[in-house]
């Protein structure tokens, strides 16, 4: 079945500190791949995506996500976090359902950025 | 550019009493149509998604409905609220065609059901 991982609940870093945030995907076909970030009591905002060719996807505000088939996973980087930052990371994949597609979510990440 | 509003932003309801939720899209025409679940401190739930104006399809059961009225309008509602239907309801939209597989998002319609 498909699925999506995100094994740490909750990130704790400091600010100006590097950041990766896990997720591991179980999808049998080509995966097109996402981050989204919540902000407390908003909607989710679109970070990055991956659909093909280059494994490196570059996002907003900074953010990087590497794909590994080999690895079924779409890590989230960045190289230095701000205080803003804070906020649920959700991965997803999309996958093909009838005459539409689905996106499968993780659990979530949160991440606390310390001053 | 594309927006998308969600009303009302908080509701307050009491069990049993009825409800219906609203989302428009503006800027866009014909786009698939999603509704989203969110448990406090929880994951994303798709409820119901609809291709075109008419035609709505359920994903889970939640003793919930949906509609699309117009080609940029998608309601949720129910009759009868229950303690469960509590939560974070979220809309997003994706393009009809093509490859292209990310949604976007509103932003949300806080639920208490008391």
């Amino acid at each position: 079945a498909q699925s999506v991982t995100q094994p740490d609940a909750r990130v704790t870093v400091s600010e100006g500190a590097s950041l990766q945030l896990r997720c591991k995907y179980s999808y049998s076909a080509t995966p097109y791949l996402f981050w989204y970030v919540q902000y407390p009591r908003q909607g989710l905002q679109l970070l990055l995506k991956y659909y093909s060719g280059d494994p490196v996807v570059q996002g907003v505000n900074g953010f990087e996500a590497e794909f590994s088939k080999s690895n079924s996973s779409f890590h989230l980087r960045k190289a230095s976090v701000h205080w803003s930052d804070s906020a649920v990371y959700f991965c997803a994949v999309s996958i093909r359902t009838g005459n539409t597609r689905k996106l499968i979510f993780g659990l979530g990440t949160t991440l606390q950025v310390q001053p | 550019a594309q927006t998308i509003h969600q009303w009302p932003v908080a509701e307050i309801k009491a069990v049993g009493s009825p409800l219906s939720l609203g989302c428009t899209i503006k800027g866009k025409s014909s786009p698939n149509l999603y509704w989203y679940w969110q448990a406090t401190g929880g994951t994303l739930q798709q409820l119901f998604y609809s291709i075109t104006v008419g035609q709505v399809e359920s994903v889970v059961q939640l003793n919930l409905s949906a509609s699309r009225p117009k080609d940029d309008q998608f309601i949720l509602s129910t009759e009868k609220l229950l303690l469960s239907h509590s939560g974070f309801y979220l809309c997003a939209w994706s393009h009809l065609r093509g490859n292209y597989a990310e949604q976007f998002f509103g932003p949300g319609t806080r639920l208490t059901v008391l």
